[in-house]
């Protein structure tokens, strides 16, 4: 059970570039999110997806897409990189139905834009 | 959106208990506070979370108030390791919207 699983740790783009950061759970969990965290703020949420075929916007969703097509997975594409997008971001993912189950965090990838 | 507040900064002595505050004033009945901790640029790692009794595990004890619009975590024996970022959060909708956190200062 490797948990949640994102690749990869760093990465370099220049503005304009496309590229999709991959997370992966092997937990069966319904929910997955995407976060960013800019320096000395909090988590911000990006997209989220409560099941495959299904996802909606969080705070700050302009400049990424996303799509969730198997339980597993759930990349996030940048789709022309801009300097403003340079942090770091997590993916997160939890069971979904009732109230007392938390969120397991993958470590993140800090993605630099130039 | 479910928002706690939680003060920016704290200091605790080496050694003794460190007791975060969070406020939570529109949860929900059937909401859980959880509480996580982040070390720099790594991802969040849980806690302890509960819903109105209060709740003690391995790292730390939770307090929810009676009213459920406050809770502390507790560190009972706070050490240099615990120098890091706390979030007090309430999943609402399927999201955690996170504030800034409280960042301790564990005193030699």
């Amino acid at each position: 059970n490797a948990g949640v699983t994102q690749t990869p740790k760093f990465q370099v783009l220049k503005t304009g570039q496309s590229m999709t950061l991959q997370c992966a759970q092997d937990m069966n969990h319904e929910y997955m999110s995407w976060y960013r965290q800019d320096p000395g703020m909090g988590l911000r949420l990006i997209h989220y997806s409560v099941g495959a075929g299904i996802t909606d916007q969080g705070e700050v969703p302009n400049g990424y897409n996303v799509s969730r097509s198997t339980t597993e997975d759930f990349p996030l594409r940048l789709l022309s990189a801009a300097p403003s997008q340079t942090s770091v971001y997590f993916c997160a993912s939890r069971v979904r139905q009732g109230g007392d189950y938390g969120y397991t965090f993958g470590s993140g990838t800090r993605l630099t834009v130039v | 959106d479910a928002k706690t507040t939680q003060p920016p900064s704290m200091d605790c002595a080496e050694g003794r208990a460190a007791n975060l505050p969070c406020n939570h004033s529109t949860i929900s009945g059937n909401e859980y506070v959880y509480w996580y901790r982040q070390i720099h640029s790594q991802g969040p790692q849980y806690i302890i979370h509960g819903l109105k009794n209060n709740e003690t595990n391995e790292m730390a004890s939770l307090i929810i108030t009676e009213d459920r619009k406050s809770s502390t975590l507790i560190l009972p024996h706070a050490t240099l390791r615990d120098t890091v970022v706390y979030y007090c959060i309430v999943i609402r909708d399927d999201k955690i919207i996170f504030g800034k956190g409280t960042r301790l200062h564990i005193l030699p």
